[in-house]
């Protein structure tokens, strides 16, 4: 299995352009998260999906992120519009819910910075 | 509400020497626990989980962590640290949510230094 495949890997935008972060999860699992990871505040679980269906999404900082999982296989998220407090690594991790395993699986991340 | 405390932000050993990172933990109900390791420029690694049974647990890399409920503690170790284990250890707690998985709870990460 190739794993958890983001896109891109880097990104570097201006403040006030708008951000699309891409994850396909592992094939088969049915719950998908999103995290952001800084040196100040650590790791972040912004939203989670628990099969398409958005369960979480208190961790959203605010209305300019948004997030969508329009099939199994795939999700965005979506920052709009961008500022310099974005920059930071973002994480898209899958998990097969409901068995007794419950582990996640990260991808590499998106590092993005936002001048 | 469920949390998890790494009280270490770094652990510092010799190769070598045996080595363990602390974490732990707060939750209402059955604790369900993770390690996972992070190098440099890189995503989260599992490496191990306690679900139940058996509280030694083993994992990748010949690390194993022991569950202690009386001390809700969940501390990584491992026998004979090598160079290579250097990195940042998270521990975390998956909060559930009528009985289904939700969201993994972390810490705020140990950094690992094994010195040669």
């Amino acid at each position: 299995d190739a794993g958890v495949i983001q896109s891109p890997r880097h990104e570097v935008t201006e403040m006030g352009q708008e951000v699309t972060l891409r994850c396909k999860p592992i094939s088969g699992h049915n719950s998908l998260f999103w995290y952001r990871q800084t040196m100040m505040r650590g790791l972040e679980l912004l939203i989670y999906f628990n099969n398409n269906v958005p369960i979480d999404d208190s961790g959203m900082p605010e209305d300019r992120f948004s997030a969508k999982m329009p099939n199994a296989s795939f999700s965005t998220l979506k920052i709009q519009p961008s500022e310099p407090r974005d920059s930071a690594v973002y994480f898209c991790a899958s998990s097969l819910a409901g068995q007794l395993t419950y582990e996640q699986y990260f991808g590499p991340g998106t590092r993005l910075t936002v001048t | 509400a469920q949390s998890v405390a790494q009280p270490e932000d770094q652990v510092n050993v010799a190769e070598g020497n045996p080595l363990t990172v602390k974490c732990t933990y707060s939750v209402s109900g059955n604790p369900y626990l993770f390690w996972y390791v992070q190098y440099p420029n890189r995503g989260l690694q599992f490496l191990l989980k306690y679900i139940t049974g058996d509280n030694l647990v083993k994992g990748s890399y010949g690390f194993e962590a022991e569950f202690n409920k009386s001390q809700t503690s969940f501390h990584l170790k491992k026998p004979s640290a090598l160079v290579s284990d250097s990195a940042l250890y998270f521990c975390a707690v998956s909060a559930l949510y009528g009985g289904s998985q939700g969201n993994l709870i972390f810490g705020k990460g140990t950094k690992l230094s094994v010195k040669p």
